[in-house]
């Protein structure tokens, strides 16, 4: 079955970098887009990243535009978010997840999430 | 900036229909998805473009959306739904949430 793993949270100083990493299995990797989404403690959901199944194309929320970049690796089955220049608001659970229709990338749903990882930027 | 807007709580008794709306200019000239999320859990897929369900959710769960609202209704709702309810669209190539409902069924 389709599982989504992450990685790489933990607690970092304002200003440090971080990449968080996201392990997927049980389907065919390099037909679907992934995006990143997290969630602020006791809040709701905000879409951070996408990428495209063959990484031509990838979108970035306002937030994080010219910080964060997505990137993947389909030989190895991984999703990653590399995160630069962190403030105590990037703090929150990061998801990954898939997205539901093969070779689709805006447009599309998020089908299968993973548990999340825990990112805390505090001084 | 593209925003959806839901009721941030929604609250019937067992056995009633739950409604939860999702606003956002012309959203239904857009596909609206839905997310379930229970306290401690990851968020899941319940209905995608607009009114369809993936494998395994129950067709206690259905979607419409029309005009500038996206709806949720949840058939004879049990304490089991209650949960974090999350809308979203997309709006050219970006991904937007609305805030979130929680629904209340007691």
């Amino acid at each position: 079955q389709v599982q989504l793993v992450e990685s790489g949270g933990g607690v970092v100083q304002p200003g440090t970098s971080l990449r968080l990493s996201c392990a997927a299995s049980g389907f065919t990797f390099n037909i679907y887009a992934f995006h990143w989404v997290r969630q602020a403690p006791g809040k709701g959901l905000e879409w951070v990243a996408s990428i495209s199944y063959y990484e031509i194309n990838k979108y970035y929320a306002d937030s994080v535009k010219g910080r964060f970049t997505v990137s993947r690796g389909n030989s190895r089955n991984m999703v990653y978010l590399q995160m630069n220049s962190l403030t105590s608001e990037d703090t929150a659970v990061y998801y990954c997840a898939r997205g539901g229709t093969i070779r689709a990338v805006a447009g599309d749903h998020f089908d299968s999430w993973g548990q999340g990882t825990l990112l805390s930027v505090s001084s | 900036s593209y925003d959806l807007t839901q009721p941030p709580s929604v609250s019937v008794s067992p056995g009633q229909t739950a409604s939860i709306s999702c606003s956002g200019d012309t959203l239904g000239n857009k596909y609206a998805s839905w997310y379930q999320q229970k306290p401690g859990q990851s968020p899941v897929l319940v209905i995608y473009q607009n009114n369809k369900r993936p494998s395994g959710v129950p067709e206690r769960f259905s979607g419409s959306n029309s005009g500038n609202t996206a709806t949720l209704t949840i058939s004879g709702a049990q304490p089991v739904h209650e949960a974090d309810y999350f809308c979203q669209a997309w709006d050219s190539d970006t991904a937007v949430f609305g805030g979130g409902t929680k629904l209340t069924v007691l």
